[in-house]
């Protein structure tokens, strides 16, 4: 079945810090790849997706790109604000044509970053 | 600025009693998904629908969890008898139902203590 693997957290970066979070998946057909964001006592929101192969999402300073060949969709950001704490989740969605969009969700990682 | 509701936001109750969760969507989505939230087993979809029909809910416990749009602009999970390993946090989402790709649009949650 399909399936999201991301690192474990939780990370702690300082301000302006390179942030990189790893996320491959296992998928039957050609899935598009996400990334939400969860901000504490908040749901979940996008922040940025990619629907093909070699897509880039980009969003907010924060970039990812759709690797069919190493099926990764890594999140990275130049130079992390405090403001970015929160968690984040790397999902696929992926059907039988006319079928769901169903999300299938990574268990999250943790970032908060210190001043 | 359109968002999905959820109410009550928070909910203590004891087990065996009912527990009713209710959701708005964002007006001209026709998706609906209904996600569970716990640290152990992270995000899990429950229930998902399009048009108010059901498509899919494989992921819900059958004998005591129920999922209904009664109207377009209404979502309800019930749960009836409640369990303390029900407590969770639950979230709704939104989508505009045009396939693989499309963004959900999650509201606040719904956090549930059973005592």
């Amino acid at each position: 079945g399909n399936s999201v693997t991301q690192m474990e957290g939780p990370v702690t970066l300082s301000e302006e810090a390179f942030l990189t979070i790893n996320c491959t998946y296992t998928a039957t057909g050609y899935p598009s790849l996400f990334w939400y964001v969860q901000y504490p006592g908040e749901g979940l929101q996008l922040l940025l997706k990619a629907t093909k192969a070699d897509d880039k999402g980009s969003n907010k300073g924060f970039e990812a790109t759709y690797r069919k060949e190493t099926t990764s969709f890594h999140l990275e950001k130049g130079s992390v604000q405090v403001s970015d704490s929160a968690v984040y989740f790397c999902a696929l969605s992926a059907a039988p044509q006319g079928g769901s969009e169903k999300l299938v969700f990574g268990k999250g990682t943790k970032l908060t970053v210190n001043p | 600025d359109a968002r999905v509701t959820q109410t009550p936001r928070h909910k203590v109750t004891e087990m065996g009693q009912e527990v009713t969760m209710r959701c708005q969507p964002i007006l001209g989505h026709n998706t609906v998904f209904w996600y569970r939230q716990t640290m152990m087993q992270g995000l899990e979809l429950l229930a998902y629908f399009r048009n108010r029909a059901p498509l899919d809910d494989s992921g819900m416990p059958k004998d005591r969890f129920s999922a209904e749009m009664p109207d377009a602009t209404l979502a309800t999970l019930k749960i009836q008898p409640s369990e303390p390993r029900d407590s969770a946090v639950y979230f709704c989402a939104s989508g505009r139902g045009r396939g693989v790709g499309e963004t959900q649009y999650f509201g606040p949650g719904t956090r549930l203590l059973v005592l």
